[in-house]
């Protein structure tokens, strides 16, 4: 069984750019979340997406998008991008939905943003 | 809103001692918590968890316990050792929709 895996594990944007972010999702998960983790902070909700619909937003701009596809991937794309970006980008699977109770994520090992 | 608060921000016990991490939330409606453990250049691991509908859950030399009244919730971890060095963050969150993760707790296990 595979884990959470996320692509590419560092990245340097000058400011203005857009990026995007992947993830590829543990085996038998259909719920993926994003979060962002400044550094010496806990990790902030961006948002999640469960069968391919938003399933709740955080307190993030537009500026943030994300999608899931069909086999429960997911990207993260960042749009004209600001120096207070630079984090560390979690990507997190579950399994959810109706009738399943809580479950703890499966985090990725994320993605360095540096923006310049 | 919704808010974590986590103590100690950072902890340093000697090996084979016990640490204990604490986090108050204030969404009385979250039901799930879970406490990750995260190394350096790594993402969070979950190391246990504890639901709403049960005071205490032990795992090996680590428990969590939960004062749903105060709305309360601590990690102990005993007989500690040098790999437990790490980022502990707790985190509470109803189901599995968003989680809302306290700021952490750098744990220093001194040999």
């Amino acid at each position: 069984e595979t884990g959470v895996t996320q692509s590419p594990t560092h990245l340097i944007k000058t400011r203005g750019q857009q990026v995007t972010l992947r993830c590829s999702s543990q085996s038998g998960h259909n719920t993926v979340s994003w979060y962002q983790q400044a550094l010496g902070q806990g990790p902030q909700f961006i948002f999640q997406y469960y069968r391919e619909e938003e399933n709740g937003r955080g307190n993030f701009p537009p500026r943030f998008s994300g999608l899931q596809f069909p086999n429960y991937s997911s990207e993260l794309n960042v749009n004209a991008l600001e120096l207070d970006d630079s984090a560390l980008y979690l990507c997190a699977s579950s399994l959810g939905g109706p009738g399943v109770s809580s479950a703890g994520y499966t985090f990725g090992s994320g993605t360095r943003l540096t923006v310049v | 809103g919704e808010n974590v608060e986590q103590h100690p921000s950072t902890l340093s016990v000697q090996e084979g001692d016990s640490a204990v991490i604490k986090c108050t939330y204030s969404d009385s409606a979250s039901n799930y918590f879970p406490w990750y453990k995260q190394e350096l250049g790594k993402g969070p691991q979950l190391i246990i968890d504890i639901r709403s509908n049960v005071g205490e859950k032990k795992d090996q030399r680590i428990a969590v316990t939960l004062n749903k009244t105060a709305k309360h919730f601590s990690l102990h971890i005993t007989e500690t050792q040098p790999e437990d060095s790490a980022v502990y963050f707790c985190a509470a969150s109803r189901g599995t929709y968003k989680y809302i993760f306290g700021t952490g707790t750098r744990l220093k296990v001194l040999a």
